[in-house]
């Protein structure tokens, strides 16, 4: 069945870096781009953007162009995103799902959600 | 960018009862060359990840209990949950796929 599967919680100084994985299994994993949303602490959905797994070109959302770097690794079927310059607003949960009926879909089931913390 | 504003921001509905979500889009989300509107619908409970119900505004994902439906075009959306249970407490929220995405910021949904 189709399963992803993304890093542990990351607790992380402001100016900082992180860099969260989400491993694929179950599908064939240049079939379908992946998406990358963030929640804030009692906060909606944000669509942060998504990368083709095929060509690996990403795109991003206005709000996360900048410190926000979209990656593969197409040998262990891993998608990651990396943010640079951490802030305190950066604190979220960030989560991978892949689009299958189109790139900007993401559909079910989303990766477990990855919270980061970002304090002195 | 598209701006999705769903209402009301919370709702709560005694169980057995019909419950509506609406959503509006800035923009139409109708896709003329194919008819299509590029609408989904999540719910997202406590702790949960969010899981699609709806896409292409009406048509149910696999699993999903009939008891959910949506419904509407261009840029004005509802859905529809027939006969509320104890199980569908949540946030829901709309997004739009036809120009990127964007969420709207979502409904929770209570029992009376």
């Amino acid at each position: 069945q189709v399963q992803l599967v993304q890093s542990g919680s990351e607790l992380k100084k402001p100016g900082a870096s992180v860099k969260v994985s989400c491993k694929a299994s179950g599908y064939t994993f240049s079939r379908n781009g992946m998406n990358w949303v963030r929640q804030a602490p009692g906060q909606g959905l944000e669509w942060m953007g998504w990368i083709n797994t095929n060509t690996g070109n990403p795109t991003y959302a206005q709000g996360f162009t900048g410190r926000f770097v979209f990656s593969l690794d197409t040998s262990v079927n891993t998608a990651y995103l990396q943010i640079s310059s951490l802030k305190a607003e950066d604190t979220a949960v960030y989560y991978c799902a892949r689009g299958v009926l189109t790139a900007t879909l993401p559909s079910t089931p989303w990766g477990q959600g990855t919270l980061v913390t970002v304090s002195t | 960018d598209i701006v999705m504003t769903q209402s009301p921001d919370s709702l709560a509905v005694s169980l057995g009862e019909r419950a509506t979500i609406n959503c509006k889009s800035s923009q139409s989300v109708l896709y003329s060359s194919n008819n299509k509107n590029y609408l989904g619908w999540f719910q997202q409970k406590p702790g949960q990840p969010p899981k699609l119900l709806i896409y292409w505004a009406s048509t149910r994902e696999s699993g999903v209990p009939d008891r959910f439906s949506g419904s509407g075009s261009g840029t004005d959306f509802t859905l529809t949950i027939s006969s509320l249970q104890a199980e569908d407490v949540a946030v829901y929220y709309c997004q739009q796929y036809y120009s990127g995405s964007s969420f709207g910021q979502g409904t929770k949904l209570e029992i009376k």
